[in-house]
């Protein structure tokens, strides 16, 4: 079974540009959560969805945002980019909203570097 | 608001030795807590989890957790550490009530196993 599939893995922007990073998570999982991982502020929750709809945001600013298609596939935007924004980005999938029954499986992350 | 705090950054242990990672909660519901794995360039791995019931959770890789409520602690213990454990670890919490994949993570121990 393959699993959680980020595109692309490293990606190089300068300052001012958008970028959109993809997600495919594991098949039959409905529900996919992002985050951003820096050293400055380690590991923070971006979004949850599930079956299309946003369940959770956390405290970014609205120049993060992001959305799921039928095939549970999603993608994050980010635009007017800033030098802070240089980060791991992380996707992961479950079968459901719960971390309490569900595993979350993570992907390998985009490395996303503003210059 | 949920949180949870790691003691100590880096830890340096030597082959065969215990392996101590120290993760202490704040939550104002019953919290689910979790440990993630991190190797170099790569995504997370959970653990292992604590939801309700056994308060000592076995994971993979002979990793183990006990819940003490009294203590609001979750600390991470392997009896022998292998080479192979040189990663950094995580603790996390999930954000809040009702089903959520939503976790708070601390700011991480990078674990060192010297030979």
């Amino acid at each position: 079974k393959a699993g959680v599939t980020q595109t692309p893995r490293y990606l190089i922007k300068t300052r001012g540009q958008q970028v959109t990073l993809s997600c495919s998570p594991i098949s039959g999982h409905r529900s996919v959560s992002w985050y951003q991982q820096t050293p400055g502020q380690g590991l923070q929750f971006l979004f949850e969805y599930f079956s299309e709809t946003q369940r959770n945001k956390g405290n970014f600013p609205g120049r993060f945002s992001g959305r799921q298609f039928s095939n549970s596939r999603s993608e994050m935007n980010v635009s007017t980019l800033e030098l802070g924004d240089s980060a791991l980005y992380l996707c992961a999938s479950s079968l459901a909203p719960d971390s309490s029954f569900y595993e979350q499986y993570f992907g390998p992350g985009t490395r996303l570097t503003v210059t | 608001a949920q949180s949870v705090t790691q003691l100590g950054s880096h830890v340096s242990v030597s082959e065969g030795a215990l392996v101590l990672l120290r993760c202490n909660y704040s939550s104002s519901v019953p919290p689910y807590l979790f440990w993630y794995v991190q190797y170099p360039n790569q995504g997370l791995q959970l653990l292992l989890k604590y939801t309700t019931g056994a308060t000592l959770v076995k994971g993979i890789n002979g990793f183990e957790a006990e819940f003490k409520k009294s203590e609001t602690s979750f600390h991470l213990t392997k009896p022998s550490a292998h080479m192979s454990d040189a990663a950094e670890y995580f603790c996390a919490v999930t954000g809040g009530g009702g089903a959520t994949n939503k976790l708070i993570f601390g700011t991480g121990t990078l674990l060192a196993v010297q030979p």
